[in-house]
């Protein structure tokens, strides 16, 4: 059983829209939840963190995170086309050092 | 000087041939990691160090073999590789502190082809 989903897509909006991500994971205990973008040929690069329920912003990115639903996700508003690339869930646990990613949903804003 | 360096970037070597990746982080942190990226899989854990300290081998085969001789510095040494090892190979480094990781940092990765 995977440890934390998320859809593949491509996740298609036109320019200017708000973009919706989401990633659901298996139940543990005290999580740490991480967004990261990776461009096609690139490295994965941390957008945002979020480490208790509720809302988070920065800029155009919120991070929600739903530890009862067991979900995190992540909304872009004013999508622009440089915002296309495949976005990274990943999630840690409380007395680990591990961080266990999903495989990613790939976004694509229309110009 | 980015956060964290990875060397080579590129790398083509055969299957009999003995190469060694190497990762270098400035940010302070505690914990060291490798990443392994094949298309269409999600990142998979290779190995973690803490404090020097080996923390984690996610059953990785033995032609792998990580060295950390400080918690600045990870080395990947690699041999006898099989073509299905071609990905990109990516170095990451957090703090580890009070039982909880911090935010992971990626180097910008080592793409290996393996002929």
């Amino acid at each position: 059983q995977k440890e934390v989903e998320q859809n593949s897509g491509p996740l298609s909006v036109p320019e200017g829209a708000i973009a919706s991500l989401n990633c659901t994971y298996s139940d543990r205990v005290s999580q740490s939840f991480f967004w990261y973008r990776q461009y096609s040929g690139k490295s994965p690069e941390l957008i945002m963190s979020i480490y208790s329920n509720g809302d988070k912003e920065d800029g155009r990115f919120t991070a929600q995170l739903n530890k009862a639903s067991q979900y995190v996700s992540l909304l872009i508003r004013d999508s622009q086309p440089s915002d296309s690339a495949t976005y990274l869930c990943a999630v840690s646990w409380s007395g680990t050092y591990k961080y266990i990613f999903g495989t990613g949903t790939r976004l694509k804003v229309l110009a | 000087e980015t956060g964290v360096t990875q060397t080579p970037r590129h790398l083509v070597m055969g299957m009999t041939n003995k190469k060694s990746l190497k990762c270098e982080q400035h940010l302070g942190h505690n914990a060291m990691y490798w990443y392994k990226q094949s298309a269409k899989k999600p990142l998979e854990l290779m190995f973690v160090y803490n404090f020097k300290e080996q923390t984690e081998n996610n059953s990785v085969p033995s032609r792998f073999s990580p060295e950390c001789p400080n918690s600045s510095h990870l080395f990947l040494h690699l041999h006898t590789l099989q073509p299905e090892d071609s990905a990109l190979y990516l170095c990451a480094s957090s703090h580890f502190k009070g039982g909880n990781t911090g935010e992971l940092f990626f180097g910008e990765g080592s793409r290996l082809t393996v002929l």
